[in-house]
């Protein structure tokens, strides 16, 4: 059972837009959520953060905004760079386990 | 501070051959992950620990073995390998922090099973 979901593989984007990155969770449970970045041929790397009591977390080009009722979360990549190319995961902590998402391919075309 | 380092980084293994899969962190961290990451997919978790001398399995253990004798080790072994044990494997260790949270990956070993 796939408690994260993210149901977009790829995302191309023109450098300078904003790239939106979508994240669904059945767990109601979960009270915690990460964002992580991974490059070819290296480890996923931690991005940004976000706890249940708030709705929106910001840090620097990178927002990710919650919506509780609807089990969803975004990534707002702005503005896309193309450094930013990148498979993007969503994954949740719950007890001792992470729940990671399939994740999503983002392209940014210079 | 080196963070979580794994070796090897790629290994061609014929099937039925065993091997061992290094990881270690000098974070000082409790819990600690190993992932196995396919084409296309996400992250599944094959076992993980949470201190010394503690392991639990994950979603897909069939197939593997670890031990954790120090906090910053965290081997994982195949015994018998099998071409459905190709894959990018990832080992993690968790930082806990009153709500601010997360997991530091290594960089993976490459897995080839032929």
């Amino acid at each position: 059972d796939q408690q994260v979901k993210q149901n977009s593989p790829s995302l191309s984007v023109q450098e300078g837009r904003i790239s939106i990155l979508n994240c669904d969770y059945t767990n109601s449970m979960f009270d915690y959520f990460l964002w992580y970045k991974k490059y070819p041929a290296e480890g996923p790397t931690f991005l940004i953060s976000i706890s249940s009591i708030k709705d929106k977390n910001e840090d620097g080009r990178f927002t990710v905004f919650l919506n509780k009722s609807a089990k969803h979360l975004s990534l707002h990549i702005v503005p896309s760079q193309p450094g930013d190319s990148a498979v993007y995961f969503c994954a949740a902590p719950t007890g001792n386990q992470f729940y990671f998402g399939t994740g999503t391919s983002l392209t940014v075309i210079p | 501070n080196a963070g979580v380092t794994q070796t090897p980084k790629f290994r061609i293994l014929k099937i039925g051959q065993s091997m061992t899969l290094q990881c270690a962190q000098d974070m000082n961290h409790n819990y600690m992950y190993w992932y196995r990451q396919d084409p296309g997919m996400g992250l599944k978790l094959i076992y993980y620990s949470v201190g010394a001398g503690i392991t639990d399995k994950g979603e897909v253990p069939n197939g593997y073995n670890v031990s954790r004798s120090t906090t910053e080790d965290f081997p994982l072994r195949l015994e018998l390998a099998a071409p459905s044990q190709t894959s990018v494997y990832f080992c993690a260790s968790r930082r806990l922090a009153g709500g601010q949270e997360t997991q530091y990956f290594g960089p993976g070993t490459r897995l080839l099973v032929l």
